[in-house]
């Protein structure tokens, strides 16, 4: 059974990188053409996709995060990652791992998601 | 931008009654709608896709209907554990999410 697991700081200075992984386990992130996304939830407040990226390295990105998001896979480590640039407090967040329902669309429900991890941009 | 809006932003209903809970979409999204369980400190679980197609394991008593715009999820009989938030979700564009419909014990 496919499970996800996010990894990185729990913290991030204004103005800085935050930088997360996410690890797949049972199964290949390269044995289906899924979009593996990344989603997160601020404090309090409702989702919000940020992008997803199939293993072949093909990305699609919400157009409101475009300009400071990069999505990366490593197929050998079994493992997708999120890179966003110049966080601020609004970025605080829980960020969330997800694999879509359906094979080859980017924009699609999601079934299986990570636990979250929670990370905060302060000073 | 496709925007979701949910009505109502709290519901309260008693168990055992039925719940519904409304998701408007800004353009049409086909039937392109999904809908998620949240409970605190959890990642959302998948409800329904599709509009009204329930995701493996999700009970009988939730069910889906709309297209277009408008779109219900419809809690049958409500048991302890559906308390909870719920999020529709179109996927019709890039996935958007509405804002979540708390749902709490009367």
């Amino acid at each position: 059974q496919q499970q996800l697991q996010e990894s990185g700081p729990g913290l991030v200075k204004p103005s800085e990188t935050l930088s997360l992984t996410c690890s797949a386990s049972g199964g290949s992130i390269s044995s289906g053409s899924y979009y593996w996304a990344w989603i997160r939830q601020p404090p309090g407040k409702g989702l919000e996709w940020i992008g997803g990226i199939h293993y072949s390295g093909g990305a699609y990105y919400n157009p409101s995060l475009k300009s400071r998001v990069t999505i990366s896979v490593d197929t050998s480590q079994n493992q997708f990652s999120l890179t966003l640039n110049s966080v601020t407090a609004a970025d605080t967040a829980v960020y969330y791992c997800a694999r879509p329902y359906s094979f080859y669309r980017y924009s699609d429900s999601f079934d299986i998601w990570g636990q979250g991890t929670m990370v905060t941009v302060s000073s | 931008e496709i925007v979701m809006t949910q009505s109502p932003a709290t519901l309260s209903v008693s168990p055992g009654e039925r719940a519904t809970l409304s998701c408007r979409a800004s353009q049409s999204v086909s039937s392109n709608v999904a809908w998620y369980k949240q409970l605190p400190g959890q990642a959302p679980r998948l409800l329904l896709y599709g509009t009204s197609t329930r995701a493996a394991g999700v009970p009988a008593r939730f069910s889906g209907s709309g297209s277009g715009t408008d779109f219900t999820l419809t809690i049958s009989s409500l048991q302890s554990e559906d308390f909870a938030v719920y999020y529709c979700q179109q996927y019709h564009s890039w996935p958007g999410f509405g804002q979540g419909t708390r749902l709490e014990i009367k």
